[in-house]
């Protein structure tokens, strides 16, 4: 089974140009998440997808970031304008939400590999 | 709002030793409980997840326990190896508002040969 594919895998771009990362989730996984992880912080949840659909978005700078789910497979995540503070590895992860996985609790979130942004 | 914390931030021992990893959380209405692990340059891999229902997991020379209660979660790793070197991130799911992750800040783990 291929795993969570994502790139660019690196990106290096200077403060207030646009950027663009691209997520291929697992297949037949229904949603797909985006994480921002800070250096020394774990993860934080920026938007989930259930299908094409927002499950939620709250935690997402929605005046510089966006993300679509086009057909309810790849996903890309934009940042526009960018700022220092955008330094981060963005981690896409897909789970297959089953009804009987969610009964018993195990459903779980597979990751890529991530893509690490440095802005300058 | 769940607020996970990981004791310690960094820890180095020896080859062979076995250790332990912590992690609280303060949100008790848990839906469960994963560990991850996170090497350099590279996603997170998952070791152990517990069901709320459960008190704890082992896969090798893993094993992961929860305590809902107390809300305190360890991983304890035996006679521990180089190749163990990595950080490890504990993250909790809440029944509800979502099914997304609280992840912790992790544990720097090196393993000296």
């Amino acid at each position: 089974e291929a795993g969570v594919a994502q790139s660019p895998r690196y990106k290096i771009i200077e403060k207030r140009q646009s950027v663009a990362f691209w997520c291929n989730p697992i297949s037949g996984h229904a949603t797909l998440y985006w994480y921002q992880q800070i250096l020394g912080q774990g993860p934080k949840l920026l938007i989930q997808f259930q299908n094409n659909g927002v499950v939620d978005d709250s935690q997402l700078p929605k005046d510089r970031f966006s993300a679509e789910r086009l057909k309810g497979v790849d996903s890309t995540l934009k940042i526009q304008p960018a700022k220092l503070e955008d330094s981060a590895v963005y981690l896409c992860a897909s789970s297959t939400t089953s009804g009987r996985a969610i009964l018993q609790g195990t459903d779980t979130q597979y990751f890529g590999p991530g893509t690490r942004l440095t802005v300058l | 709002k769940q607020e996970v914390t990981q004791i310690p931030a960094a820890l180095s021992v020896p080859e062979g030793e076995n250790l332990v990893l912590n992690c609280s959380f303060t949100d008790s209405a848990i839906y469960n409980l994963q560990w991850f692990r996170q090497d350099p340059g590279k996603g997170l891999t998952s070791l152990l997840l517990i069901q709320s229902s459960q008190r704890e997991q082992t896969s090798g020379r893993l094993n992961a326990s929860l305590d809902k209660s107390s809300g305190r979660s360890t991983l304890y790793i035996a006679a521990s190896q180089p190749g163990d070197s990595a950080t490890y991130l504990c993250a909790v799911r809440l029944l509800v508002g979502g099914n997304q992750f609280y992840f912790g800040t992790g544990t720097s783990l090196t393993v000296i040969p």
